[in-house]
């Protein structure tokens, strides 16, 4: 059973730039979290996904970060005129359905897309 | 969520046990206790969770003290891959993990 599967692993971009974050989730898994890691700081919660849907987009800044889940394909994160502060590591994280209380349910992480704005 | 507190780094040797310590005095009843590691320029891997009681996989040993107020992770033989920084983390019913500076455990032959 592949694991959560996140690529480009590495992505540089100019100023300006679009950048395409991508992850698919674990098999059997429908829901999908973003997490943002600044260099020399703890990850940091962005966005919580399900199939279709945006449940929090409450740790996202407020312009130029998108994301969505369709119903085919991966989870992309995509972030809009790049500047060098979102020079970052970018998690995804997926989980079964929920069943019962929500602090039982793991997430499992992939390896992450480190984005390097010149 | 209760904030938890860890000392920012330790070293264990080789072959022997590495407890790794997590103050969570503030935690309430329906508070999960959840540890995760990130090795270099890894994504954060699950290692263990718990509410009360005791719990072992076949990565680690979690101890929750009977107050619950502190916890010690238990990686029982350290080998030099076990080198990361751990995570503790307390969980009430949300999908937010909060991840906090962590420790960074040094494994040395």
């Amino acid at each position: 059973n592949a694991g959560v599967m996140q690529n480009p692993r590495h992505l540089v971009r100019r100023r300006g730039q679009e950048a395409r974050l991508r992850c698919s989730p674990m098999k059997g898994h429908s829901h999908v979290y973003w997490y943002r890691q600044l260099p020399e700081e703890g990850l940091k919660f962005m966005v919580y996904l399900q199939k279709e849907n945006i449940i929090d987009e409450s740790g996202m800044p407020k312009e130029r970060f998108s994301a969505e889940f369709p119903k085919e394909g991966p989870s992309i994160l995509r972030i809009q005129q790049v500047v060098r502060g979102d020079s970052a590591a970018y998690f995804c994280a997926s989980s079964p359905p929920w069943r019962g209380n929500l602090a039982k349910n793991i997430q499992y992480f992939g390896a992450g897309t480190r984005l390097s704005v010149l | 969520d209760a904030k938890t507190t860890q000392p920012p780094s330790m070293d264990c040797a080789e072959g022997r046990a590495a407890n790794l310590p997590c103050n969570h005095s503030t935690i309430s009843g329906n508070e999960y206790v959840y540890w995760y590691r990130q090795i270099h320029s890894q994504g954060p891997q699950y290692i263990i969770h718990g509410l009360k009681n005791n719990e072992t996989n076949e990565m680690a040993s979690l101890i929750i003290t009977e107050d619950r107020k502190s916890s010690t992770l238990i990686l029982p033989h350290a080998t030099l891959r076990d080198t990361a920084v751990y995570y503790c983390i307390v969980r009430v019913n949300d999908y937010k993990l909060s991840f906090g500076a962590g420790t960074t455990v040094t494994v040395r032959a």
